[in-house]
């Protein structure tokens, strides 16, 4: 079955630290892999696709196929990254379903 | 860029009531979606549509059914409001012919059903 899971509810960081909110998928296929991000009174909009393989806002997440991870990065955290994230896995076909994950929120703490 | 709109921010409903939740987008998309927002659940998919008048269960159909008579409308119906149906609505429009199934997501709706 097609899952995605992000362990974490919520993840308390400073200001400067790193950040890595997890991401594990299940799927037998090739998947294509997003990060959506939700800012407090904002759309749900969304970050950065795995085949892009670009850096939005200083976020990174490399597709770990043997690991089934799709995990999200930042070397230095700041206040205006506190928001709600999810990881969405695309099964493919026309529908254009995703699967989301739990959500993970982010607080950056000052 | 895509916008997708929803008729309403916030709305309160009487346990019982019918209740018609819309969303308009504007970029053609073939795709469109609705989606339950609740902390700790993530978003769950309630219904969505490939084509006009064509539709689709998603993971929680139940208490719900959906209406798209025209590409760019797609309207969430809620038969017989019930108070856990209090929930976050989201909206949501594709275009996968365009090589991604990236999704654009409207402001979202919060209905309260007292």
């Amino acid at each position: 079955a097609q899952r995605v899971t992000q362990p974490e509810k919520l993840l308390s960081v400073f200001k400067g630290a790193p950040v890595e909110l997890k991401c594990n998928y299940s799927y037998s296929g090739s998947p294509e892999l997003f990060w959506y991000v939700q800012y407090s009174r904002q759309r749900l909009q969304l970050l950065l696709r795995h085949i892009s393989r670009e850096s939005i806002k200083g976020f990174t997440a490399d597709l770990n196929k043997g690991e089934t991870s799709f995990h999200l990065k930042k070397p230095f955290a700041q206040e205006e990254d506190s928001a709600m994230y999810y990881c969405a896995l695309s099964g493919g076909g026309n529908t254009g379903k995703l699967i989301f994950g739990q959500g993970t929120t982010l607080q950056v703490k000052p | 860029d895509v916008k997708v709109t929803q008729s309403s921010r916030y709305l309160v409903k009487r346990t019982g009531e019918k209740v018609f939740l819309e969303c308009v987008q504007d970029m053609d998309h073939e795709n469109m979606f609705w989606y339950r927002q609740d902390p700790g659940l993530g978003l769950r998919l309630i219904y969505f549509s490939y084509d006009v008048k064509m539709k689709e269960k998603g993971d929680i159909p139940e208490g719900y059914s959906v209406s798209r008579e025209k590409k760019e409308r797609f309207s969430l119906i809620l038969e017989s409001a019930s108070t856990n149906q209090t929930s976050m609505y989201l909206c949501a429009s594709s275009f996968p012919p365009s090589g991604t199934h990236e999704q654009f997501f409207g402001p979202g709706t919060r209905l309260t059903v007292l």
